[in-house]
């Protein structure tokens, strides 16, 4: 069992509907919790930051941490065209931990 | 977020030959410096980590002759490419990390084809 995992898609929505993407976790320990946006050829670019359980919003998009289940999610609203990208969950359990990666998820938001 | 910048975006090079990347990071100092490897359609694989001033740790199945680290500074760590062959064509990312700061960020990547 990987400890991170994640589905790779692809995931396809029309524009507005509402996304969710999910990370499921094997290790108890992991306490950070982050999700980054990848558009192709480009780097990850960090996208929300939730540090334990708990929800977290910034505009268009929400990340919520279930530590209790080892779940977090992501879900953007009013989805775009530009939201189209690889969305990748990290985790880890301190500063000074490793990060640890999920698969990435593709999302194609088609106008 | 932080500003990490990596040159060359693109590189495209004769089997055989070596290839540098650079990666810096323009408003922090990076202690750590991780360098990931991305296959089409496919996660970040951690190849190595580094220190500043101290030798790179690098993962099982990374060749460390072959991927050179350098990470003399608190602002600038490189990764050469020896010799290089086709199979090592992917997308190579620097993330370089404050002690302190749990996050990572990084670099816009690039991408090596060898011909």
């Amino acid at each position: 069992q990987k400890e991170v995992e994640q589905d790779p898609g692809p995931l396809s929505v029309p524009e507005g509907a509402i996304v969710s993407l999910n990370c499921t976790y094997s290790n108890s320990a992991f306490q950070y919790f982050m999700w980054y946006r990848q558009y192709s050829r480009k780097g990850p670019e960090l996208l929300m930051y939730t540090y334990s359980s708990g929800n977290k919003e910034d505009g268009r998009f929400t990340a919520q941490v279930d530590k209790s289940s080892k779940y977090i999610s992501l879900f953007i609203r009013d989805s775009q065209p530009s939201d189209s990208a690889t969305y990748l969950c990290a985790m880890s359990e301190g500063p000074g931990g490793d990060m640890r990666f999920g698969a990435g998820t593709r999302l194609t938001v088609k106008p | 977020g932080a500003v990490v910048s990596q040159h060359p975006s693109r590189v495209i090079c004769k089997s055989g030959t070596s290839v540098k990347i650079e990666c810096r990071s323009l408003d922090f100092q990076a202690t750590t410096m991780f360098w990931y490897r991305q296959f089409p359609k496919q996660s970040l694989m951690l190849m190595a980590t580094s220190n500043e001033g101290s030798k790179a740790t690098y993962e099982q199945g990374v060749e460390k002759d072959k991927f050179l680290i350098n990470h003399a500074s608190l602002t600038l760590s490189t990764l050469t490419v020896t010799s290089a062959h086709p199979e090592d064509s992917s997308f190579y990312i620097c993330s370089p990390k404050q002690r302190s700061n749990e996050k990572l960020f990084f670099g816009s990547g690039t991408q090596l084809s060898v011909l």
